[in-house]
């Protein structure tokens, strides 16, 4: 099983804030690294995907950057609503489905 | 309304049963994966088919199985339940990388 790992944990930070966590990953068989949002009792959103090839896709305000040499991600919202608060994943896709175990944001009126 | 549709939301059974669990992926979307999340752990990949093919397995137990027909919805089938199979089952569909995941089937074995 491969480790897939994100930082912070949790994060509070005020309304109109900048964020971003990180996610690191194994390097090796790298195929795609992916960010999701979940909310409590609902399903895992996606919010952007950047495969091996260079293709990337992405919605709302989120931006991402990917290293897949030295295995790591940051995923970046500007400017944080009320309604950002959620945890996020990161999952890594090499020969298999590896998720992370999330940053949960809050992000403060 | 994701497009990926499970059934049913809420299963309650006893240890030692068996259950189906139904998933119907979005519509054009040949791929369908599982995905099991326990109460002690994140999101954990099961198993993917891809056009009625298995294309990955994860950490499926051996009591698990899953199959996609040829209307490309699938069924995740698990026996001899036991206590610690209760978690919350999402099933997925994805069109090149992006997966869509449906709302869930919560599993409670008593």
């Amino acid at each position: 099983i491969l480790n897939v790992e994100q930082s912070p944990q949790s994060l509070h930070v005020q309304e109109g804030d900048s964020t971003n966590f990180t996610c690191s990953f194994p390097s090796s068989n790298f195929y795609a690294l992916h960010w999701y949002r979940w909310e409590t009792a609902k399903s895992p959103e996606a919010l952007f995907v950047m495969t091996l090839n260079g293709d990337e896709k992405k919605k709302g305000r989120i931006s991402a950057t990917l290293n897949t040499k030295e295995g790591y991600s940051y995923l970046y919202i500007k400017g944080s609503q009320p309604e950002d608060s959620a945890t996020y994943l990161c999952a890594f896709t090499g020969n298999q489905f590896y998720f992370g175990t999330g940053t949960s944001l809050t992000v403060i009126p | 309304d994701s497009g990926v549709t499970q059934t049913p939301k809420h299963l309650i059974t006893a240890t030692g049963q068996r259950v189906t669990l139904r998933c119907s992926p979005r519509s054009g979307d040949l791929s369908v994966y599982w995905y099991q999340q326990s109460l002690d752990q994140g999101l954990q990949f099961l198993i993917q088919y891809y056009n009625g093919e298995e294309r990955a397995k994860g950490n499926i137990l051996e009591r698990f199985s899953a199959q996609q027909f040829p209307d490309l919805h699938s069924e995740l089938n698990l026996s001899s339940l036991e206590l610690g199979d209760s978690a919350l089952y999402f099933c997925a569909s994805s069109e090149a990388g992006w997966y869509t995941f449906g709302s869930g089937t919560r599993l409670t074995v008593v």
